[in-house]
């Protein structure tokens, strides 16, 4: 089946404890992206990731890492994360950037 | 600024109802224009639009651009209770990133 898998779906941290968001896609699409969603703001853009070791900033990308080592993974990295990253957290593909985008189901960050 | 509004940000009609959905924009360097629908939570693709005035058409759902008056709208015909949902709008800019509106929210009572 195709899709693009995210975990963990729910996680609550405390600030300042490095954590890892894994996103993966099994449909060899070039295009990646992480979205954070809140009320009131939308999905805003956090990185995003043209093809493998290519990755670019996207609207919010202060306090986040990612890496594309592998053209199937997207991880989102947060280093020292802090309340204000309390969000839902999405995680996207396309064959290209001007495809249609296959989302995750989101993980859900508490940061307390 | 870069920014894209919806609106209404919420409705509730009967089903049967015909509703339409308004997306306006401000994007440096356009290139095109998205509808999602989010049940859950994972959105899911509705459209694509790159073109003004080509109508894009799946069952009871419609969209179409105005890229002189820069938005588009997404209508819904006989509107059933699993329409029921938030309804995305998102736009591409140059530099292959989106710029996503907070979306309406659409209640279809039986």
């Amino acid at each position: 089946e195709a899709q693009v898998t995210q975990n963990p779906r729910y996680l609550i941290t405390v600030t300042g404890k490095k954590l890892t968001v894994t996103c993966s896609q099994n449909m060899n699409h070039e295009y990646m992206s992480w979205y954070r969603q809140d009320p009131g703001l939308g999905l805003r853009q956090i990185y995003y990731s043209m093809n493998v070791e290519v990755t670019d900033k996207g609207d919010v990308p202060e306090g986040y890492k990612v890496s594309r080592k592998e053209k199937r993974n997207f991880p989102l990295i947060l280093e020292s994360p802090s309340p204000n990253q309390t969000s839902l957290y999405f995680c996207a593909s396309s064959f290209r950037w001007n495809t249609e985008a296959f989302f995750g189901q989101g993980t859900r960050l508490t940061v307390v | 600024e870069d920014k894209v509004v919806q609106s209404p940000l919420s409705l509730v009609v009967h089903e049967g109802d015909t509703v339409t959905l308004n997306c306006s924009y401000e994007v440096t360097n356009f290139r095109s224009l998205l509808w999602y629908k989010q049940e859950k939570k994972a959105p899911t693709f509705l459209f694509m639009l790159t073109s003004s005035g080509i109508e894009k058409k799946s069952g009871r759902l419609s969209s179409i651009l105005d890229k002189k008056e820069l938005f588009s709208i997404l209508n819904i015909t006989a509107t059933q209770t699993g329409d029921s949902a938030v309804y995305l709008c998102a736009v591409e800019r140059s530099g292959n990133q989106f710029y996503f509106g907070t979306g309406t929210s659409l209640t279809v009572i039986p």
